[in-house]
């Protein structure tokens, strides 16, 4: 089956400095890739998400790239902000299985 | 758009009690729903995936008798813990897919079960 690793699983940045986050995937089949913000106690907020047949998509200060020959995918986000410390949880899926596999997840900590 | 509910957010039970956990698609149809778990500072654990008008498909290790799945219709699909213990104590957390859209799974906020 499908195997996420997410790198680091904690970060710490300056206020308005850029954090970026790692995630590999084992299965070539896998073309879809969500990236998801939780904050306590809440559930899991889609904030971008790519598809194999794309390279890079932003949103603002949110973008995502994506490398398929190294399976790998990175969130970027810039100008970091307070409100931006969550943990971070990027996922990978076929289309047909529908099931999300989780990267461990990354705690980011912007420090004003 | 794209908003899932959870009910209850959060609730305390005595051992022995079964507890069900409500999860509604409030602005679209949802053939798939899916349930997870979260240990504290650990990530999503997949338990099961519903499907409306099916029998659930759980996961490697879930005991499909202790948590009992319903998807009665294209926006609920409810989870009950049977004969709840100590051990069942967790973050449940629930998510949908939009019908007929692979791939993009909106979550609820969650619901906080303690266990006595």
């Amino acid at each position: 089956g499908e195997n996420v690793e997410q790198h680091p699983s904690t970060l710490s940045v300056q206020e308005g400095d850029s954090a970026v986050i790692k995630c590999t995937y084992s299965d070539s089949a896998s073309n879809y890739f969500p990236w998801y913000k939780q904050e306590l106690g809440k559930g899991p907020q889609l904030i971008i998400d790519i598809r194999s047949n794309v390279g890079e998509k932003k949103d603002q200060r949110i973008a995502v790239t994506l490398n398929k020959t190294a399976k790998h995918f990175s969130l970027h986000i810039t100008e970091t902000q307070p409100e931006d410390s969550a943990v971070y949880f990027c996922a990978a899926t076929k289309a047909a299985g529908n099931k999300l596999t989780f990267g461990g997840g990354t705690r980011v900590l912007v420090k004003p | 758009g794209a908003v899932v509910s959870q009910h209850p957010s959060w609730v305390i039970c005595k051992s022995g009690t079964s507890v069900k956990i409500e999860c509604r698609s409030l602005d679209f149809q949802a053939t798939t729903m899916f349930w997870y778990r979260q240990f504290p500072k650990q990530s999503l654990m997949l338990m099961a995936t519903s499907n409306e008008g099916s029998k659930a498909t759980y996961e490697q290790g879930v005991e499909k008798d202790k948590f009992l799945i319903n998807h009665a219709s294209l926006t609920l699909s409810t989870l009950t813990v049977t004969s709840a213990h100590p051990e069942d104590s967790s973050f449940y957390i629930c998510s949908a897919r939009i019908s007929g859209r692979y791939g993009e799974q909106f979550f609820g906020p969650g619901t906080r079960l303690t266990v006595l």
